[in-house]
C-alpha cells in the first residue's frame, strides 16, 4: 500500500502486560513519529526517528515507553507494565523531508485499551 | 503547557455555511501551521498549511487566515458541506531541527442539512 501502515489496529490487554505497537512508514520516507491521542484530546507527540540520527525521545511521557526503528525504515513503540492511562490511539506518521516542514502523512492509528 | 489553543471545541453549521476555527500560538519559533482533518477510526489527514510569510492561503472551499502579530491563525470553511462533518485540528512546528507538530485540542464539525 501507499500510505503508512500500522498494526495492530485494535489491541486490548491487561493492565501491567507488555504491548508493541508496530508502524510501517511510506516508503522512501525518512522521517517517523509517533503520536498519542487520547480520548477527546489533541495528538500529543512521543518520538521522532531521522534517518541515522539520534531519535527526539522528549514526547515520552515515562520510562515504561520506548521505541525502535529497524534498518531506516519500520518502527515499533514498546509499552511496559501497561497502566490504564496509557488507553489511547497511538497514530505513526512519516514524512520525506522534515527540514523542509514537508507534510507528515499519518496511519489510522491502533486503539489501545487497558482492562 | 498547551501551546496551540484552538476553539471552538465543536461547531454546528447549516449546510451551506461558513465553518470557522480558531487556533492562538505561543511559541514564536513556529513557522509551519497545518489543519489536519480526522474522520471517526481514521488517522489525521492534511488540509492545508500556512507559513508565517503569508497571510492567507486559499485551497477550493477551505482558507487559512494567518495573523502574525496576533500569533493567531483560522480555517475557514466555505459552502460547508455535510461530508467535511469532521474532528479538525490545528498544529504548528518549527523552532528546531524536528518538523514534530504541536497540535490544539481539536474542534468537532457537524454540518447540518
Amino acid at each position: 500500500g501507499a500510505g503508512v501502515s500500522q498494526s495492530p489496529s485494535n489491541k486490548v490487554t491487561e493492565k501491567g502486560k507488555d504491548v508493541e505497537l508496530r508502524c510501517d512508514p511510506i516508503s522512501g520516507h525518512t522521517a517517523l513519529y509517533w503520536y498519542r491521542q487520547s480520548l477527546g484530546q489533541g495528538l500529543e507527540f512521543l518520538i521522532y526517528f531521522q534517518g541515522n540520527s539520534a531519535p527526539d525521545k522528549s514526547g515520552l511521557p515515562s520510562d515504561r515507553f520506548s521505541a525502535e526503528r529497524t534498518g531506516g525504515s519500520v518502527s515499533t513503540l514498546t509499552i511496559q507494565r501497561t497502566q490504564q492511562e496509557d488507553s489511547a490511539v497511538y497514530l505513526c506518521a512519516s514524512s520525506p523531508r522534515p527540514r523542509d516542514n514537508q507534510p507528515q502523512h499519518f496511519g489510522d492509528g491502533t486503539r489501545l485499551s487497558i482492562l | 503547557q498547551q501551546q496551540v489553543k484552538q476553539s471552538p471545541q465543536s461547531l454546528i453549521v447549516q449546510k451551506g455555511g461558513i465553518s470557522i476555527i480558531n487556533c492562538a500560538y505561543e511559541n514564536t519559533a513556529f513557522d509551519y501551521f497545518p489543519w489536519y482533518q480526522q474522520f471517526p477510526g481514521k488517522g489525521p489527514a492534511l488540509l492545508i498549511a500556512i507559513r508565517p510569510d503569508v497571510s492567507e492561503k486559499k485551497e477550493g472551499r477551505f482558507t487559512i487566515s494567518f495573523n502574525k502579530s496576533a500569533k493567531q491563525f483560522s480555517l475557514h470553511i466555505m459552502d460547508s458541506q455535510p461530508g467535511d462533518s469532521a474532528t479538525y485540528f490545528c498544529a504548528a512546528s518549527g523552532g528546531g531541527t524536528a518538523s514534530k507538530l504541536t497540535f490544539g485540542t481539536g474542534t468537532r464539525l457537524q454540518v447540518t442539512l
